[in-house]
């Protein structure tokens, strides 16, 4: 089974819409990560978790919003969905000894 | 500026080729640096740690230019299944738990 899981895989929505995008691990780590990819450039932190309750803006914030309830959960929702937000979204973890980050398969988004 | 720069190909090169990549970053105290490697809009995945020595893993070798804020990955005897986007990643921000990512250098090897 994957360590770090991603639903859905796909989604196609239409501008307006509210969705949540949900990540969960296994592997016990306490900081998770948010990150969307676009062609053509690397990914961009949109928010990051230390721990449970523990919320920090990344690069991207705006337009978006996480909730971190549980040590192995991190969802990310876009509370109005733009076409500009059509991207692959990538969730991730590490642990704190560690220095690398392991990914979800990601969530190919598309907003209408 | 972006905090990470990547020439982004691609690198288009015959199998066996010796290829290399370099990566600049903005921020002098960064901490920690990463080579990952992206297959076709998959998840990225470690290839390598760099250190300020340098490493080794096979055909592959990164190293770590501190003065010139620079990382270089250099592939011998390129194989087909070398054909990816190879990311470069730094680690910054409070408690360096903060990654930025290149935009990536896609390499070709082709038979």
């Amino acid at each position: 089974d994957a360590d770090v899981t991603q639903t859905p895989r796909n989604r196609i929505t239409k501008t307006g819409k509210r969705i949540m995008l949900e990540c969960s691990q296994t592997k016990g780590h306490d900081r998770m990560y948010w990150y969307r990819q676009d062609p053509g450039l690397g990914l961009q932190l949109i928010y990051y978790s230390f721990d449970v309750k523990d919320i920090n803006k990344g690069e991207i914030s705006d337009g978006y919003s996480v909730s971190r309830q549980a040590q192995a959960k991190f969802s990310l929702s876009l509370e109005s969905a733009i076409p500009n937000q059509t991207a692959l979204y990538f969730c991730a973890t590490k642990g704190t000894g560690g220095d690398e980050q392991f990914f979800g398969p990601g969530t190919r988004l598309t907003v209408l | 500026r972006k905090e990470v720069e990547q020439d982004p190909g691609p690198f288009n090169v015959p199998e066996g080729a010796t290829v290399a990549f370099n990566c600049t970053y903005s921020n002098s105290a960064s901490q920690s640096f990463f080579w990952y490697r992206q297959d076709c809009r998959k998840e990225p995945k470690l290839l390598m740690s760099v250190y300020s020595s340098g490493n080794e893993d096979g055909r592959f070798t990164a190293q770590l230019n501190r003065a010139s804020q620079y990382i270089s990955l250099l592939i011998r005897d390129s194989k087909l299944s070398d054909s990816a986007t190879y990311l470069c990643v730094v680690n910054m921000g409070y408690n360096f738990n903060k990654f930025y990512f290149g935009s990536g250098t896609k390499l070709n090897v082709k038979p």
